[in-house]
């Protein structure tokens, strides 16, 4: 079945650091990927998403690109700030499903210190 | 336009106690999912639905019950619950088939003693 794999975490940086949160995926098919992102005490909101190999997908300094020859979908962000501070997840939609199930990965702990 | 909520936002529950979880989405969506999330673990489905009338198994059905008897609202019923089921429950919902992306609720925390 389908997976997502995410770097262990916590992860903590200061302000201004540079950012990688590592994601692979096994899927059958053309999956979508998305990063979904968690503040304290809230919902999941979209951060970005791409439906293709090659596409980036990038929202408020973030970005991850596709890779279709790695099955990875890394985020990135070249400079944090404190309010970045969340947990992340890695999750794919498998378009050979009819229902469209999201198979998340096991979220990522980011800490950003001023 | 409120998007996904959910109702309550805290609940905590004698072991053998039933309760429902409510969603309501106002956003005209077929599509809803009830997932829940438990540490290291991510989020698992629980049941969904592709429209009015129709639910559906996700990957860990068994002690919850789901109806969706109006479009807008989505269901999550557990008759006797269990310190198992102690977790953070979220709500989503999609457009349709045509579209990929699930927006979610600010979720529901149970815990069960």
């Amino acid at each position: 079945g389908d997976s997502v794999t995410q770097m262990e975490g916590p992860v903590t940086l200061s302000e201004e650091a540079f950012l990688t949160i590592n994601c692979t995926y096994t899927a059958t098919g053309y999956p979508s990927l998305f990063w979904y992102v968690q503040y304290p005490g809230e919902g999941l909101q979209l951060l970005l998403k791409a439906t293709k190999a090659d596409d980036k997908g990038s929202n408020k300094g973030f970005e991850a690109t596709y890779r279709k020859e790695t099955t990875s979908f890394h985020l990135e962000k070249g400079s944090v700030q404190v309010s970045d501070s969340a947990v992340y997840f890695c999750a794919l939609s498998d378009s050979g499903t009819s229902y469209g199930k999201l198979t998340f990965g096991q979220g990522t702990i980011l800490t950003v210190h001023p | 336009n409120a998007g996904v909520t959910q109702t309550p936002k805290f609940r905590v529950l004698k072991t053998g106690q039933s309760m429902t979880l409510l969603c309501a989405q106002d956003m005209n969506h077929e599509y809803m999912y009830w997932y829940r999330q438990d540490p290291g673990m991510g989020l698992r489905l629980i049941h969904y639905s592709v429209g009015e009338g129709t639910t559906a198994k996700g990957e860990v059905p068994d002690g919850y019950n789901v109806s969706r008897l109006k479009k807008q609202n989505f269901l999550l019923g557990l008759e006797s619950a269990a310190p198992s089921q102690t977790s953070v429950y979220f709500c989503a919902s999609r457009r349709d088939y045509l579209t990929d992306t699930q927006y979610f609720g600010p979720g529901t925390r149970l815990t069960v003693l």
